[in-house]
């Protein structure tokens, strides 16, 4: 079983480059998220979406753009990226809102 | 805001001993859990929590909740190497829009031979 799929797994950026991070999940979960992991910080909540269609902002959303077109991809957009946004990003989904979160592997990214 | 700190962040222990991870939060919250990240690795669920007095074991690991305290602990039996990873708790709180995890710092775990 798939389950939740980032890619790419490492990625670096120069200051001011745009790029995508992709999320797709196999298991119809309504509910899908996205999070920044930074040492000593946890894991921080940037967007979420409730189902196709439906995108909302989390905890640090600036810098980040997400949109939900299908049930299955959650993709995350850098429009420009800063050295600020270098960090390990993982995308998560359930079956709804408020049930058990799977993760995805993780998306390390570096910004230059 | 919802604020959640786990003490302690770094713990080393020995094999065969015993030990417990506090975490705290700062308002009421829906759900609970405890996650466990290996280093370079993705995220695996241990334990979600539900109700005040909540109780749940898997092997040496034993999760607790009491949501008067706004308090949930991690209790670690007769340790062995295999625990060693990071431990992160999180609070889920449903919200019009949506639910949202917030989660602790993490405590890095080593258990040493």
């Amino acid at each position: 079983n798939a389950g939740v799929t980032q890619t790419p797994k490492f990625q670096v950026l120069k200051t001011g480059q745009s790029m995508t991070l992709q999320c797709a999940q196999d298991m119809n979960h309504e509910y899908m998220s996205w999070y920044r992991q930074d040492p000593g910080m946890g894991l921080r909540l940037i967007h979420y979406s409730v189902g196709a269609g439906i995108t909302d902002q989390g905890e640090v959303p600036n810098g980040y753009n997400v949109s939900r077109s299908t049930t299955e991809d959650f993709p995350l957009r850098l429009l420009s990226a800063a050295p600020s946004q270098t960090s390990v990003y993982f995308c998560a989904s359930s079956y709804v809102s408020g049930a058990e979160a799977f993760f995805g592997q993780g998306t390390r990214l570096t910004v230059v | 805001e919802l604020k959640v700190e786990q003490n302690p962040l770094f713990l080393s222990m020995q094999e065969g001993k015993n030990y417990t991870i506090y975490c705290n939060y700062s308002t009421t919250s829906d759900r609970l859990y405890w996650y466990r990240q290996d280093p370079g690795k993705s995220l695996e669920s241990l334990f979600v929590l539900l109700s005040n007095g909540a109780v749940k074991q898997e092997g040496r690991l034993m999760a607790s909740l009491d949501t008067k305290a706004r308090l949930s602990t991690l209790h670690i039996t007769a340790a062995v190497h295999d625990l060693s990873a990071t431990y992160f708790c999180a609070v889920e709180r449903e919200e019009t829009s949506g639910s949202r995890l917030t989660f602790g710092e993490g405590t890095q775990l080593t258990v040493n031979p």
